[in-house]
């Protein structure tokens, strides 16, 4: 069974800071791994998706990679502003029909002005 | 550029009552997901139909069932509500595997 870790669970910095966020799964059999952002009670927004054939993903200030041998997956926040404060989910998909996404616990993220 | 629709935003059942969350994917996408959100918890695989045939089952209770109609749109029936139901529910489609894209949620609070 999937299981898919999120370190660390909350994180606090000054803005401007760039931000590292760190996903680990278990069975490294991946169909593709997503990254979403969610605010307070709100729903998901997809942030990058990362193939299971592709190391990295960019869109302007995020970057994500992958690692699916050591079944790891980093999200970065370039120069992060307070509108960044957020949770931050990873995500993974299965390989098989259907495609099954397996949450992490998230990442809590408090941007300071 | 269209997104997944889901209705209706907010529900108030009480106990033992029945509810159902309708959910209208992208247009031309093949599969469609239901998940479950509890307070402070991340989201948890109900049930997935891939061309409007069931194609995963998680952790869904025999209370509930989903099915999606010729059109695509799915819905989620949940008899018997009870307290601990209360949860967001999030509807989702993708294309031959591509990601995911969420609707917003259904927010159910069963009182």
């Amino acid at each position: 069974k999937q299981e898919v870790t999120q370190i660390p669970a909350a994180l606090s910095v000054p803005e401007g800071e760039n931000l590292v966020l760190n996903c680990s799964f278990t069975d490294s059999a991946i169909y593709n791994l997503q990254w979403f952002r969610q605010d307070p009670g709100k729903g998901l927004t997809s942030l990058l998706l990362i193939q299971s054939s592709q190391r990295e993903q960019t869109s302007g200030r995020l970057n994500a990679s992958l690692d699916k041998s050591s079944g790891r997956s980093t999200l970065y926040i370039a120069a992060s502003q307070p509108g960044d404060s957020a949770t931050y989910l990873c995500a993974v998909g299965e390989e098989a029909a259907g495609n099954k996404l397996t949450f992490g616990g998230g990442t809590r993220v408090l941007v300071k002005p | 550029a269209a997104g997944v629709i889901q209705s209706p935003r907010h529900l108030i059942k009480e106990k033992r009552e029945t509810a159902t969350l309708k959910c209208y994917p992208i247009p031309r996408h093949d599969t469609v997901y239901w998940y479950q959100q509890g307070p402070g918890q991340d989201p948890q695989f109900l049930i997935s139909f891939y061309e409007k045939m069931q194609s995963d089952k998680g952790s869904i209770p025999d209370r509930f069932s989903a099915q999606q109609f010729s059109d695509y749109h799915s819905e989620l029936n949940m008899s018997s509500l009870e307290l601990g139901d209360s949860a967001l529910y999030f509807c989702a489609s993708s294309y031959r595997g591509s990601g995911y894209t969420f609707g917003s949620g259904t927010r159910l609070t069963v009182v």
